[in-house]
């Protein structure tokens, strides 16, 4: 069964600081895609990104990073220079081939960041 | 631009009662699905449909019941709502080419 771990309830940083959000994930399957979703204070939850199991490349969008590490099964995010409209609570999610691609969610982690 | 909505985005009602959230999208996505959010819970799913006339339960289905007359719609029925269905509820669709679930802005029910 997937299972999505995020171990970080609650992160607090001071704007300008870089964070981590990180991300466990359990699959026996080979195939399966990685997600990260934002909720901001205002509810909607917006799509950040996909990774799917066969690319461990890490990606770069602006001052936000991931770091996809298959030996670890983590799929980590990290805020470069936070801003205080980064404040939100970040979800990651697991789809997989064997579970028809229906996403697991972790329990997210709020981040919030102070001016 | 294509979308997902959901209605109403906030209601009030009380035990007993019967309600119906809708959701609709525009992307002609055939994949639907229904999550609650809860403190402590995230994200848990009660139904799904892969397309017209298939719908599937989730790992929170009882109370729940959906239908899928049409490619655009999956509404959620609460049969008899009880004060455990508080809670804010969540629509998505997949785009199957990119296996990504996009969101509708959520409904947010009180159950009195």
């Amino acid at each position: 069964a997937q299972k999505v771990t995020q171990a970080q309830t609650e992160i607090s940083v001071v704007e300008k600081e870089d964070v981590t959000l990180d991300c466990v994930y359990e699959t026996r399957d080979t195939t399966y895609y990685l997600f990260w979703y934002k909720q901001p204070p205002s509810g909607e939850l917006v799509f950040l990104i996909r990774r799917n199991s066969f690319d461990e490349q890490n990606e770069i969008s602006g001052r936000y990073s991931w770091n996809f590490q298959k030996s670890t099964s983590s799929f980590n995010f990290t805020i470069t220079a936070s801003q205080v409209v980064d404040s939100a609570v970040y979800f990651c999610a697991l789809s997989e081939a064997g579970g028809s691609y229906i996403p697991t969610f972790g329990r997210g982690t709020s981040l919030i960041v102070h001016p | 631009d294509a979308e997902i909505t959901q209605s109403p985005r906030h209601k009030i009602t009380e035990t007993g009662r019967q309600v119906t959230l809708a959701c609709h999208q525009t992307w002609n996505h055939n994949n639907m699905f229904w999550y609650r959010q809860d403190l402590g819970h995230g994200l848990r799913l009660i139904h799904y449909s892969y397309g017209v006339q298939d719908t599937n339960k989730g790992e929170v289905s009882d109370g729940y019941s959906v239908s899928r007359s049409n490619t655009e719609d999956l509404p959620l029925t609460l049969e008899s709502a009880a004060s455990s269905q508080t809670s804010v509820y969540f629509c998505a669709s997949r785009d199957r080419l990119t296996d990504t679930q996009y969101f509708g802005p959520g409904t947010r029910l009180t159950v009195l």
